[in-house]
């Protein structure tokens, strides 16, 4: 079964930590991405990746940074959290898509983060 | 402007009716994608179609079906015999070249919250 992983569903921090949030794919698929929900917005891009050390800037960039050290691994950083930054955070994957295969994204559960 | 545009944001309806939920998409690439999928209230997304723009056959999958217009630039999403588990937050997607190395970047509709009663 194929899988998306976040390392926590819910998470509280305070204005100013700085926040790690890990997502884990196990298919092997090479772009992975960084979205935040909220309420009326639908999914917003923060960043993607679409190759191990590569990352490029999505819709909304600003306060956050990512890393991939790994293909499987894809980190969203908050480096000094701030209370507009509460959301739901969701990682995805895929293979890139090309010709009748690819683009669809497989999701992780989502991290609900509350910066007080 | 959205490039992907859910005009409905909310759809209430009884089990059993049929149901469409609207998806226009706006785009000056002659190559692109489209998605569609399922947020149910546990919350996690759930890919239900693809389409690229080179094949406007319409589809259907038991009770669900897609009809995609590049005239209107419209990929709207059917659900027959509606059911109250069909209950979720729906969301259409586009896929447009732009990134480094030709990949492509994903767009979401804002998603329409659509609701069954029994």
């Amino acid at each position: 079964d194929v899988k998306v992983t976040q390392s926590s569903r819910y998470l509280v921090k305070r204005t100013g930590e700085k926040v790690f949030l890990e997502c884990v794919q196990d298919m092997d698929h090479e772009n992975m991405f960084w979205y935040r929900q909220d309420p009326g917005l639908g999914l917003r891009l923060i960043y993607f990746s679409y190759d191990v050390k590569m990352k490029e800037k999505g819709d909304i960039p600003e306060g956050y940074s990512v890393s991939r050290e790994k293909k499987e691994r894809f980190s969203l950083i908050l480096e000094s959290a701030s209370t507009n930054q509460t959301s739901m955070y969701l990682c995805a994957s895929s293979h890139p898509a090309w010709g009748d295969l690819g683009g669809e994204q497989f999701f992780g559960p989502g991290t609900r983060l509350t910066v007080l | 402007a959205q490039k992907v545009t859910q005009a409905q944001t909310e759809i209430s309806v009884v089990e059993k009716e049929d149901v469409t939920l609207d998806c226009v998409y706006e785009t000056r690439d002659t190559t692109y994608y489209l998605f569609w999928y399922k947020q149910p209230p546990s919350g996690e997304l759930v890919f239900l179609i693809r389409r690229n723009s080179f094949d406007e056959q319409n589809e259907i999958s038991g009770r669900y079906s897609w009809n995609f217009q590049k005239s209107t630039s419209s990929f709207n999403f059917t659900i027959t015999a509606s059911q109250v588990v069909d209950s979720a937050v729906y969301f259409c997607a586009l896929s447009e070249e732009g990134g480094a190395g030709g990949s492509y970047i994903p767009t979401f509709g804002r998603g329409t919250s659509l609701i069954v009663h029994p």
